[in-house]
């Protein structure tokens, strides 16, 4: 069975652009959640989608985004990108929209904002 | 400011040796998480602990949860180079909790 898969892998944009990253999560599971993870530190929530409605959202800028959709793969965009920006975006699927045993990750987008 | 605090925060031992991982919070936590994660991939979950005083064993990895579900340990017996990577912990403050929180992770290296 495939994992949540993740793409790009890597990704390179220049500060004020944009960027779409996406999520397929693990066929049955119908919860996607993102997260941030800067160099140094634990992954920080942004995100959490469960059957395509938006469940939560952590602390952050109104120009972080995301959608569900109705084959239950996710978009995270990202609007006027900061350096800051920068980091591994990851991506957990579940098949409920509470956190449970069975929350799995996916390798992650590594974001450079040059 | 992080509600999970893990120390040591760089760990670098032989390998055989033993190793504990520590993982404390202010805050009552409904369930704790141990993930390992290598560089450019994305967390693997270990265990999930959601009773105080709770040990669980996998192999030569054994997990602790305090007895107030405010902290936990992780205890490699050992280490073997296999075991390098970061390791997080994560927790869930309710059963309906949607998010995990994160401590920032103690980075294992086991020399051969």
């Amino acid at each position: 069975d495939a994992g949540v898969t993740q793409s790009p892998t890597h990704l390179i944009k220049t500060r004020g652009q944009h960027v779409t990253l996406r999520c397929s999560p693990i066929s049955g599971h119908k919860s996607v959640s993102w997260y941030q993870q800067v160099l140094g530190q634990g992954p920080q929530f942004i995100f959490q989608y469960y059957e395509k409605e938006e469940r939560g959202r952590g602390n952050f800028p109104d120009r972080f985004s995301a959608r569900q959709f109705p084959n239950y793969s996710s978009e995270l965009n990202v609007n006027a990108l900061l350096l800051g920006d920068s980091a591994l975006y990851l991506c957990a699927s579940g098949p409920q929209g509470i956190v449970n045993t069975e929350a799995f990750f996916g390798q992650g987008t590594r974001l450079t904002v040059v | 400011t992080q509600l999970l605090e893990q120390s040591p925060q760089f760990l670098s031992i032989q390998e055989g040796e033993n190793l504990t991982v520590y993982c404390n919070s202010s805050s009552v936590f409904s369930s704790l998480q141990w993930y390992r994660q290598e560089p450019g991939e994305g967390p693997v979950l270990l265990v999930t602990v959601v009773t105080g005083g709770e040990v669980k064993k996998l192999k030569r990895l054994t997990f602790q949860f305090g007895d107030a579900r405010k902290d936990s340990s992780l205890h490699i017996t050992a280490a073997q180079p296999g075991d390098t990577g970061l390791y997080l912990c994560a927790g869930a403050q309710s059963r309906n909790d949607y998010k995990l929180s994160f401590g920032a992770g103690t980075t294992v290296t086991v020399r051969a």
